[in-house]
């Protein structure tokens, strides 16, 4: 069945210190990967994402993620977090020539000043 | 930039009434998407929309339907609304081509309060 895990529900981080927010797929195609930031009452904003090509993506905002097709995995990182990253993450797959993308259930990120 | 919106920031409707949710996009993007979004439950889809007057059905359908007579405007409708229709209401449209291929915009939501 397709899916995406997110592990975290909840990470707290200090200002300054780095991050690594995890996302695991089950997908049968070639995926496309996308992490997703949402914050207090808005809409999701995409932070990046992967399609093809070098499995280190740059995105908005100083993140990063790498993804590792042996792991299943889509990893999102920032080496050092601001105070105004606290939102929730979300990590979504999809592929090509499907309308829908699955979603995960959400990372909770909390900045500790 | 990409721009979507949506009627309503918060709406108050009461068990048994029809709610309409209106969703305007103007990339003239063909997809659009409706979900609703439940604490631990991240995003579901309900409904989505290929191109005008197309429709299929998401993950969680029911108690809904949709309306798609133009291309900018993707509606949800709440034929009867109950309480457990209480939810984070977001729509998204999807680009099928140019530097933003395959990434849905979404607008700011709707949170429906059903009493």
């Amino acid at each position: 069945a397709q899916s995406v895990t997110q592990p975290d529900i909840h990470i707290t981080v200090s200002e300054g210190a780095s991050l690594e927010l995890r996302c695991n797929y089950s997908y049968g195609a070639t995926p496309y990967l996308f992490w997703y930031v949402q914050s207090p009452g808005q809409g999701l904003q995409l932070l990046l994402k992967y399609f093809s090509g070098d499995t280190l993506v740059q995105g908005i905002k100083g993140f990063e993620a790498e993804f590792k097709r042996s792991q299943s995995s889509f990893n999102l990182r920032k080496p050092s977090v601001h105070w105004s990253d606290a939102a929730e993450y979300f990590c979504a797959v999809g592929a090509s020539g499907t309308y829908k993308y699955i979603f995960g259930t959400g990372t909770r990120l909390k900045v500790l000043a | 930039d990409v721009k979507v919106t949506q009627s309503s920031r918060y709406l108050v409707k009461r068990t048994g009434e029809k709610v309409f949710l209106e969703c305007v996009q103007d990339m003239d993007h063909e997809n659009m998407f409706w979900y609703r979004q439940d604490p631990g439950l991240g995003l579901r889809l309900i409904y989505f929309s290929y191109d005008v007057k197309m429709k299929e059905k998401g993950d969680i359908p029911e108690g809904y339907s949709v309306s798609r007579e133009k291309k900018e405007r993707f509606s949800l409708i709440l034929e009867s609304a109950s309480t457990n229709q209480t939810s984070m209401y977001l729509c998204a449209s999807k680009s099928t081509s140019g530097s933003s291929y395959n990434e849905q915009f979404f607008g700011p939501g709707t949170r429906l309060t059903v009493l």
